[in-house]
């Protein structure tokens, strides 16, 4: 049975710092890896998606990387902004279906 | 291009009432999955259906839940005589393939249950 687990639960960083979360997964056989994003009480935005075939992604101030043998994403923040407080959700898709398993998620507090 | 609409947003119900829950996917996808949040929990997969046909239920309690997307118009989540154990958010999602482009979510119904 998949099991994800995201490190840290919460964060809390200074305006401008770079963050790495983290997320692991017990089941290398994975088809793909999403991170979402969800702000408190809205659903969750989709960031960035890596295929088991890819080692990283990168869209503007986020990078995924995903080492898929030994079951690890970070997701990498530069330059954080206040803006960016939400709950970050790591989700990975098996080979064999379709059901996202996802983390409880890494919530992150940005300080003006 | 419109995303995955839900509606409603808030829902109330009382014990032994029963809940409808609507999904729009996005244009053009044809895969639909439902997902549960109960607090302080990961979300959970439930169900996954394609236009008139449930392809895996394998995640929904077995007693009154049920799912369809029927031909014209949105997929409903039916749960009947709801409990105060079945308030949670519940998130839809499309894709137009399953896999490839990743699953699309909505915003999401928060049921509670008075």
């Amino acid at each position: 049975k998949q099991e994800v687990t995201q490190i840290p639960a919460a964060l809390s960083v200074p305006e401008g710092e770079n963050l790495v979360l983290n997320c692991s997964f017990t089941d290398s056989a994975i088809y793909n890896l999403q991170w979402f994003r969800q702000d408190p009480g809205k659903g969750l935005t989709s960031l960035l998606l890596i295929q088991s075939s890819q080692r990283e992604q990168t869209s503007g101030r986020l990078n995924a990387s995903l080492d898929k043998s030994s079951g690890r994403s970070t997701l990498y923040i530069a330059a954080s902004q206040p803006g960016d407080s939400a709950t970050y959700l790591c989700a990975v898709s098996p080979e064999s279906n379709y059901k996202l398993t996802f983390g409880k998620g890494t919530l992150l507090t940005v300080n003006p | 291009n419109a995303g995955v609409m839900q509606n409603p947003r808030h829902l109330v119900r009382r014990r032994g009432q029963e809940a409808r829950l609507r999904c729009s996917p996005m244009k053009g996808h044809s895969h639909v999955y439902w997902y549960r949040q109960l607090p302080e929990e990961g979300l959970k997969f439930m169900v996954y259906l394609q236009k008139e046909n449930i392809i895996d239920e394998s995640g929904m309690p077995k007693e009154r839940f049920s799912a369809e997307f029927p031909k014209e118009g949105p997929s409903i989540l039916r749960i009947q005589q709801v409990v105060r154990g079945d308030s949670a958010a519940y998130f839809c999602a499309s894709s137009l393939r399953w896999g490839q482009e990743g699953q699309f979510f909505g915003p999401g119904t928060r049921l509670t249950v008075l």
